[in-house]
């Protein structure tokens, strides 16, 4: 059974690109969550895709958009990039509609400059 | 609407001695809690989970944490800390549909 797995590790990227996120989801989970947690702080939710629909999402703007695939990879697409958005931003997969018991990947590191 | 607060951003103990990391969380439904810790440079892993069975979890590596309706609270505790508990620490809540809300998390170290 494999773990969720993320890519890039790490990534930097100027202010006003545009970025994308890949997500591996847990063998068997068909839920994945994305967070952002930036630095000393908690993740924070920016969305939720279950079954390939978009099942719930937090207080970030549009540029934030997201994807399933029919075999629950997900990817998380951030446009017109600011400052801000340099966080580590982390994909959680669980089974079922509500998150009640995530497994996180390791992260992807977005620096903004 | 859900939150939680973790009551102090940094605990230091010794080794050997009682962990006690502080969490309190309001949630419009009945909530499903979790502690998670963090090393350095990784995701989350999954310490204890409490969705409504027993009000006392206990959960990996020693640590336990009881469920207080009447107090709103989550609290971990360990009773005897070991140099590896090193680590942040984050009490979250989920209660409402396809979304987890995470404290600010406590950062945990431990003294020889």
């Amino acid at each position: 059974e494999t773990g969720v797995t993320q890519s890039p590790t790490h990534l930097i990227k100027t202010r006003g690109q545009q970025v994308t996120l890949r997500c591996s989801s847990q063998s068997g989970h068909n839920t994945v969550s994305w967070y952002q947690q930036a630095l000393g702080q908690g993740p924070q939710f920016i969305f939720q895709y279950y079954r390939e629909e978009e099942n719930g999402r937090g207080n970030f703007p549009p540029r934030f958009s997201g994807l399933q695939f029919p075999n629950y990879s997900s990817e998380l697409n951030v446009n017109a990039l600011e400052l801000d958005d340099s966080a580590l931003y982390l994909c959680a997969s669980s089974s079922g509609q509500r998150s009640y018991e995530q497994y996180f990947g390791p992260g992807t590191r977005l620096t903004v400059t | 609407a859900q939150s939680v607060t973790q009551l102090g951003s940094h605990v230091s103990v010794s080794e050997g001695a009682l962990v006690l990391l502080r969490c309190n969380y309001s949630s419009s439904v009945p909530p499903y809690l979790f502690w998670y810790v963090q090393y350095p440079n990784q995701g989350l892993q999954l310490l204890l989970k409490y969705t409504s069975a027993a009000t006392l979890v206990k959960g990996i590596n020693g640590f336990e944490a009881e469920f207080k309706k009447s107090e709103t609270s989550f609290h971990l505790t360990k009773p005897s800390a070991h140099m590896s508990d090193a680590a942040e620490y984050f009490c979250a809540v989920s209660g409402e549909k396809g979304k987890s809300t995470f404290g600010d998390g406590t950062t945990l170290t431990v003294k020889p």
